[in-house]
């Protein structure tokens, strides 16, 4: 299976400011999400990776608030803009591998993000 | 947004018992996949059951799936201390690679 790594780990950053989280994956991807799991929930997708084009937003989700990069088929990068204590959870990237036999979807380590 | 529902929302048994927590969805799935996540890290990736399945076995697991129900179990037999985690199940639909998420169960297997 795809093997996935995330930076940083975890951040505690102010409010107001921006914080950019990687995901790299070990072979070449075309499917790449991004997750956000708030404290004691469970996870919901922010968005779609895509590579070469702009990503596709969930409803509740803006580009202004979290742009995505997709350079390529192994990497990606969320930033979470203009902080607040609210954006505290944890950011997931995952990829769907299309090397298994029926597509699972594996998940990165995660970033755990607190606003203060 | 969550497709389903998960119960229970917290299990705690002794070690060596079975856990069983079971996932029920709204809509018709093309496969179901379960999820354990220890201490808010990242989701281990635990099996995957096709909606045209109705029962897969890896190790110490066990998942049911009964699409005339909507609902799936997994069953993990004789629990270990290393099984204390958050089990999510997430379904997709046909034509959709978008994982929609179970709320998660909560176990605890005590020493």
């Amino acid at each position: 299976s795809a093997v996935i790594s995330q930076k940083p780990s975890r951040d505690i950053c102010q409010r107001g400011t921006s914080l950019t989280i990687q995901c790299q994956v070990d072979s070449q991807v075309t499917m790449m999400f991004w997750y956000r799991q708030q404290p004691g929930q469970s996870l919901t997708l922010i968005a779609t990776a895509n590579q070469g084009s702009e990503a596709t937003y969930e409803s509740g989700f803006v580009i202004d608030k979290f742009p995505i990069s997709r350079p390529n088929l192994t990497f990606s990068t969320l930033t979470v803009s203009n902080m607040s204590p609210e954006d505290s959870s944890i950011y997931l990237c995952s990829v769907e591998d299309t090397g298994t036999r029926y597509n699972e979807q594996f998940f990165g380590p995660g970033t755990r993000l607190t606003v203060l | 947004s969550q497709q389903g529902e998960e119960d229970p929302q917290a299990l705690s048994i002794q070690e060596g018992e079975n856990a069983t927590m079971n996932c029920s969805y709204k809509t018709s799935i093309n496969n179901l996949q379960w999820y354990r996540q220890n201490s808010g890290r990242g989701l281990v990736h635990l099996i995957l059951i096709r909606s045209n399945e109705r029962e897969k076995h890896s190790g110490r697991l066990r998942v049911t799936l009964d699409t005339s129900k909507k609902s799936s179990s997994l069953l993990i037999t004789a629990s270990r201390a290393a099984d204390t985690a958050s089990y999510f199940c997430a379904t997709t639909r046909r034509n959709d690679y978008k994982l929609s998420f179970g709320a998660g169960t909560t176990v605890t297997v005590r020493a």
